[in-house]
């Protein structure tokens, strides 16, 4: 089945603690990239990648990192979580280069930093 | 820059009804694509319908369509024949020669029975 898996789920941390959150797709997908999502403010674009070792920031990248050394894999680092971070996140994927091609999410990650 | 705007924070829709859930664009891009996903309480979100810029015709998928009208630069989503299972957050979204997606702020639909 064609999909994007993030994981954890669900995750509660405290204030500086570095923490991973995986991500990979089965599609061959050029585009990966992460969102953040909170209440009235829609999905922002964290970080995206065109291909591996091609990463670029996107509208709100401060305190995240990424790193594209497998197609499939696109993995969202906090080197040290704050509580501004807490958020729902999404890794998604697509086809580069085409207009047409929708966004595959994975299902999600809620975090909460206290 | 492009921007997409979604004024109607919440709606509500009796069952069996049509509902328009409204979106507008702005960008200065020539070619784009228009994407509508729904967000269901349990949090995926669910790519619906997509409308390209040089489309003529207005796109759908099952109870979905998208009306687009280029002049005015929007493009709503219309759901026939609501649903209970249509209750969800939707978003508009955008994606322009960069290959970025931006979304509106998302519109909350209830379906009552």
């Amino acid at each position: 089945e064609a999909q994007v898996t993030q994981n954890p789920r669900y995750l509660i941390t405290v204030t500086g603690k570095k923490l991973t959150v995986t991500c990979s797709q089965n599609m061959n997908h050029e585009y990966m990239s992460w969102y953040r999502q909170d209440p009235g403010l829609g999905l922002r674009q964290i970080y995206y990648s065109m291909n591996v070792e091609v990463t670029d920031k996107g509208d709100v990248p401060e305190g995240y990192k990424v790193s594209r050394k497998e197609k499939r894999n696109f993995p969202l680092i906090l080197e040290s979580p704050s509580p501004n971070q807490t958020s729902l996140y999404f890794c998604a994927s697509s086809l580069a280069g085409q207009i047409n091609s929708p966004l595959h999410f994975g299902n999600g990650t809620r975090l909460t930093v206290t | 820059a492009q921007k997409i705007t979604q004024t109607q924070p919440g709606m509500f829709v009796q069952e069996k009804e049509a509902v328009t859930l409204d979106c507008t664009y702005d960008t200065s891009d020539q070619s784009y694509g228009l994407f509508w996903y729904k967000q269901p309480s349990s949090g995926e979100m669910i790519f619906l319908i997509y409308q390209g810029s040089y489309d003529e015709q207005n796109a759908t998928e099952g109870r979905y369509s998208l009306n687009f009208q280029k002049a005015r630069k929007s493009a709503n989503l219309v759901i026939s024949a609501s649903q209970l299972g249509d209750s969800a957050m939707y978003f508009c979204a955008m994606k322009g020669n960069t290959g970025k997606l931006i979304f509106g702020q998302g519109t909350t639909l209830q379906v009552k029975p």
